[in-house]
């Protein structure tokens, strides 16, 4: 049973430190998703990429996030510094993008003090 | 701009008690409507994706139906398991892969 798999699940830091989550997606999907789920935002798309190559960044915070896939099996989100309205649960998902069905991971819930 | 919205924003049912979640869609040529269910401290899980109005899927106690301007899902004599938070997201033709997420219905079903 194919599952994407995410680390940590649970990451507590101070401001200002870096964190580093990792995401390895369903093998044979061709995009990877980065969100972040809060109460009051919900789900939001942070960052998309498509074969590795990132196809859209714009939901992510420029100055302090990153996300990069250096291989097919692997894809990082970056946060440094981390401040406080950082934490949040991020997911990774994955999925075919032609099809449009998305398969989440269990996400890893970020506090930073 | 492509728009989601879910209502209610939380339902209580007693077991048995049938009832349908809704969600309501403004989208730039729909390629596909899909819902998840999400139980507290985990991802989304997908259940179903609908194509086309008129369509109709089922899963154990759980139909989803959809038409041009929204979609059902019906649960039918639900039990406490059921219970959990259900995400409707909808992709469009203009959006490169993106789905666009309502805030979702929390279920809440007691015995």
């Amino acid at each position: 049973d194919a599952r994407v798999t995410q680390t940590p699940r649970d990451k507590v830091t101070e401001m200002g430190q870096e964190v580093t989550m990792r995401c390895q997606p369903i093998l044979g999907h061709n995009t990877v998703f980065w969100y972040r789920q809060t109460m009051m935002q919900g789900l939001e798309l942070l960052a998309y990429f498509r074969n590795r190559a990132p196809l859209d960044d714009s939901g992510m915070p420029k100055d302090r996030f990153s996300a990069e896939m250096p291989d097919a099996t692997l894809a990082t989100l970056k946060i440094q510094p981390s401040e406080p309205r950082d934490s949040a649960v991020y997911f990774c998902a994955s999925g075919q993008l032609e099809e449009g069905t998305q398969y989440f991971g269990p996400g890893t819930r970020l506090l930073v003090l | 701009e492509d728009q989601v919205t879910q209502s209610p924003e939380a339902l209580r049912l007693q077991e048995g008690e049938s009832s349908s979640l809704n969600c309501s869609y403004t989208v730039s040529g729909l390629r596909g409507l899909f819902w998840y269910r999400q139980d507290p401290g985990k991802g989304p899980e997908f259940l179903f994706t609908l194509y086309s109005a008129g369509e109709e899927k089922e899963k154990e106690r759980l139909k989803a139906t959809l038409t041009k301007k929204e979609s059902f899902l019906h649960i039918t004599a639900p039990k406490p398991e059921d219970s959990a938070t259900y995400l409707c997201a909808v992709l469009g033709s203009s959006n490169t892969g993106k789905l666009i997420f309502g805030q979702g219905t929390t279920l809440q079903v007691k015995p």
